[in-house]
């Protein structure tokens, strides 16, 4: 099953670590999408990434980073300073930005601060 | 700011009777709308884009620019429609040239019953 691959499927962290969230993609798509779900409030973008060593702050950025070192990986950091970091995390890719392309969805992490 | 309403978190019908879920939206621009859809224990995935004109699995959703509605409709509901809908804006910036960022509502849980 190729496409968008997010690891681990359940992460545990404790409050004041950092942890990183895997994104992998083989479609070859250039532009890159990281977005928070909690109940009842829909996906909110936190980053994206138009092309290798590019990215741009989302709507709910503050207290995560990225990178976009490789075309295929755009891996999420979730810092000790997101107040609210509990929350499920689903990563996507497209060929580009364009506004009408699809996007595709990883299967998810779900991230429990103890 | 764009912003995407769904009214309803919970929707339940029967099999064969005609299913609408509403999606209104506040956005300065000429939008790009969507409905992704997430079956239980699968991705969130595209279902249908207007700029397409198409009817997927029976669905159908018109841009009403006066109303900014973009209600996603099918006359007779099956048991498989039942899902996680999400309704999305994609946005451009001022100049026109495209982000490829997705607006989501909060989603309408779509239950048919047999």
């Amino acid at each position: 099953d190729g496409g968008i691959t997010q690891s681990p499927k359940y992460l545990f962290r404790k409050e004041g670590q950092n942890v990183t969230l895997s994104c992998e993609q083989n479609l070859n798509h250039d532009a890159m999408y990281w977005y928070r779900q909690d109940p009842g409030q829909g996906l909110r973008l936190i980053y994206y990434s138009q092309i290798v060593n590019d990215f741009q702050k989302g709507d709910i950025a503050e207290g995560y980073s990225v990178s976009r070192e490789k075309k295929e990986s755009f891996p999420l950091t979730v810092t000790s300073a997101q107040k609210n970091p509990t929350a499920f995390y689903l990563c996507a890719s497209s060929i580009d930005t364009e506004a009408f392309r699809e996007q595709f969805f990883g299967p998810g992490t779900r991230l429990t601060v103890l | 700011a764009q912003r995407v309403t769904q009214p309803e978190k919970l929707l339940s019908v029967f099999k064969g009777a005609p299913v609408e879920l509403k999606c209104n939206y506040s956005y300065s621009g000429s939008p790009e709308l969507f409905w992704y859809v997430q079956y239980s224990r699968q991705r969130l995935q595209l279902l249908l884009r207007h700029i397409s004109r198409e009817s997927i699995k029976g669905f159908t959703a018109d841009l009403n620019k006066g109303e900014t509605s973009f209600h996603l409709k099918k006359p007779f509901a099956q048991e498989e429609d039942s899902a996680m809908y999400y309704c999305a804006l994609s946005s451009t910036n001022a100049g026109g040239t495209s982000y490829g960022k997705l607006t989501f509502g909060q989603g309408t849980i779509l239950t048919v019953h047999p």
